[in-house]
């Protein structure tokens, strides 16, 4: 299976901040997603990373707030652009090895 | 869009005791994946079913695809402390998207 590591694992960021969340994974995987669980919450997804074109975004999510980068099939980055608050989440990169899905182990922000 | 209806919301068990927890969906799909989420970690996969009727172990782990391609149980055995955290059921619909729809989550607390 995939082993997928992120940075940071936490941050806390001051309002109106932007933050870059990376995620590397072990082995080229075509499909990479980045997903946002809220406190309690279940996941949701944000975005497709599409490796050398744009992200494919959610409803309710856009790329001016989301830009997400794929460089290369083991490698993605995902900015969370002028933070309030209410972006305050664990978010996850996930990516699909054969028929299955692994999650990275998430990175926590809280936005102050 | 498509959702899973995750049941039950939470348990509160004994050390020993099964449990067993279900998804349940007005449309078909292709794909049930079982995942475990401990807290500050992102979720691990647990089990995962591609064919309607299949019964897989992963343990004191028992997961099954519905007949009717709507439903997944998963089902735990002789429950130990550590079974602790939130269980997701998560699927591919029919029609081809790699996308998963996830469940709302399991909260489990195993009492020592």
């Amino acid at each position: 299976s995939a082993v997928i590591s992120q940075k940071p694992s936490r941050d806390i960021c001051q309002r109106g901040t932007s933050l870059t969340i990376q995620c590397q994974v072990d082995s080229q995987v075509t499909m990479m997603f980045w997903y946002r669980q809220q406190p309690g919450q279940s996941l949701t997804l944000i975005a497709t990373a599409n490796q050398g074109s744009e992200a494919t975004y959610e409803s309710g999510f856009v790329i001016d707030k989301f830009p997400i980068s794929r460089p290369n099939l083991t490698f993605s980055t995902l900015t969370v652009s002028n933070m309030s608050p209410e972006d305050s989440s664990i978010y996850l990169c996930s990516v699909v090895d054969g028929y299955e899905q692994y999650f990275g182990p998430g990175t926590r922000l809280t936005v102050t | 869009g498509q959702q899973l209806n995750q049941s039950p919301q939470s348990m509160f068990i004994q050390e020993g005791e099964d449990v067993s927890m279900n998804c349940t969906s007005s449309s078909i799909f292709n794909t049930w994946l079982w995942y475990k989420q401990d807290p500050g970690e992102g979720p691990v996969l647990l089990i995962a079913l591609y064919k309607a009727g299949e019964l897989t172990s992963n343990g004191r782990l028992t997961a099954q695809f519905g007949i009717t391609r709507k439903d997944s149980f998963l089902n735990i055995s002789a429950s130990i402390p550590s079974d602790v955290g939130i269980y997701f059921c998560a699927g591919r619909p029919q029609g081809g998207s790699e996308k998963l729809v996830f469940g709302k989550g399991t909260k489990l607390t195993v009492n020592p």
